[in-house]
């Protein structure tokens, strides 16, 4: 069974437009994260997500908001796309904030055109 | 603040041992190792807290220096299955997410 999974694995857009990455894990964790690695390989949190309290890296646009229907899952939706939003996306989960072990997705290469 | 990571790249021959370092220009509360292989994504390798406590993969030795504000990953009897970027991440304070480093890319040729 997999542990972290996210949906799609690839994405292809155009400028502007609005998508959104699903994430979810079935470890029972507690805590969820975003990361963004970018072309040079440099991952960079975006978001983590411990219950119910929302903690967001500072310099993420507003462009990107994370949502949690329950524990599981966080998804990430972003609005008007731009080129420089290509990256891989990866989702995570640990069971304690922080001082564990974090199980990262396989990851969502993103481009925008 | 994003840690130092040294050396930037490394190529060893199956068998030898490497030392990858990790420093920070602030306090350290953890370190925390990951690998990733090319096209996948981070698998964790282990945590150094202050104090001393650890946890992590037997295989894999570190160490943690809160003086001198740095970790070191031990790699020995490299095989080729070492192969990836080793990163090392902090929290710039005692409750904030990681920060990760540049990484390290280690090749183990045969």
């Amino acid at each position: 069974d997999t542990a972290v999974s996210q949906t799609p694995k690839y994405l292809v857009t155009q400028m502007g437009n609005d998508k959104s990455i699903k994430c979810e894990q079935n470890l029972g964790h507690d805590t969820m994260y975003w990361y963004k690695q970018d072309s040079k390989k440099f991952l960079k949190i975006m978001f983590s997500y411990n219950n119910k309290e929302l903690i967001i890296n500072e310099t993420v646009p507003n462009r990107f908001s994370p949502k949690s229907p329950d524990k599981a899952h966080l998804n990430l939706h972003i609005n008007s796309l731009e080129l420089g939003d290509s990256a891989v996306y990866f989702c995570a989960s640990s069971q304690v904030w922080l001082w564990d072990e974090q199980f990262f997705g396989p990851g969502t290469r993103l481009t925008v055109l | 603040q994003q840690p130092v990571q040294s050396p930037q790249a490394v190529i060893l021959r199956e068998g030898e041992d490497a030392v990858i370092n990790c420093s920070s220009s602030k306090a350290l509360y953890s370190v925390h190792w990951y690998r990733q292989k090319h096209g996948e994504a981070p698998v964790f390798l282990m945590i150094l807290l202050k104090g001393g406590e650890q946890k992590g993969h037997d295989k894999i030795s570190a160490s943690f220096n809160e003086k001198k504000q740095q970790s070191s990953l031990y790699l020995t009897a490299s095989q080729l299955s070492y192969s990836g970027t080793y990163f090392c991440g902090t929290p710039n304070s005692g409750n904030t997410p990681l920060v990760f480093g540049k990484g390290t890319r280690l090749s183990v040729i045969a």
